[in-house]
């Protein structure tokens, strides 16, 4: 089955500056990939997601980077605020499993 | 449109009991999974139901099972509890299809003593 690696496991970063996180799949047919935000206390709400026909994805402040053939994807964060502050989990699909396989979460810390 | 929701939001259990868990999708929606969420093992696949159909299960025992009514509602449920069942049950919808975005709902907080 598919085995997602993320990491760091918590990062802590500066207001303004930019935070990466990066995760590893283990399953080539897996196509989609999620990038989930959860603050404390609450659901995990998707923020952005990457297909693999495409390397690269932008949302205003937040980007999410594929590599097929290394079979890790990142995401990226500029200009952090506040707001960031949260536990990121990265997830991939494979079409034929009906399922997310979720990496085990970067807790972001955003300094004021 | 009304979002993904769950009951109850948190429930105490004693070891031994059993508890069922539900799950209303956002209207349309016809694909339903079950994660856990525990601190140490993140965001573990349970099951997924589509049209009443289970089309994947996770690895999880016997004890924890589901079902999917025909207005696309779901169930879980868990019997024989266990302190380590202990966590937060999330539940996620979609349209169904491949690849297909999955919307949350606030999950039910098990505690089991």
């Amino acid at each position: 089955g598919e085995n997602v690696e993320q990491h760091p496991s918590t990062l802590s970063v500066q207001e303004g500056d930019s935070a990466v996180i990066k995760c590893t799949y283990s399953d080539s047919a897996s196509n989609y990939f999620p990038w989930y935000k959860q603050e404390l206390g609450k659901r995990p709400q998707l923020i952005i997601d990457i297909r693999s026909n495409v390397g690269e994805k932008k949302d205003q402040r937040i980007a999410v980077t594929l590599n097929k053939t290394a079979k890790h994807f990142s995401l990226h964060i500029t200009e952090t605020q506040p707001e960031d502050s949260a536990v990121y989990f990265c997830a991939a699909s494979n079409p034929n499993d009906y399922k997310l396989s979720f990496g085990a979460g970067t807790t972001v810390t955003v300094r004021a | 449109k009304a979002g993904v929701t769950q009951t109850p939001r948190y429930l105490i259990k004693t070891r031994g009991q059993q508890v069922t868990l539900s799950c209303s999708p956002i209207s349309g929606h016809r694909s339903v999974s079950w994660y856990q969420q525990t601190p140490g093992q993140g965001l573990q696949f349970l099951f997924e139901y589509f049209s009443e159909t289970q089309r994947n299960k996770g690895n999880f025992p016997g004890r924890f099972s589901g079902r999917q009514f025909s207005n696309s509602r779901s169930e879980m449920n868990v019997s024989t509890l266990e302190l380590g069942d202990s966590a937060l049950y999330l539940c996620a919808s979609s349209f169904g299809g491949p690849n297909t975005e999955a919307f949350f709902g606030q999950g039910t907080r098990l505690t089991v003593v």
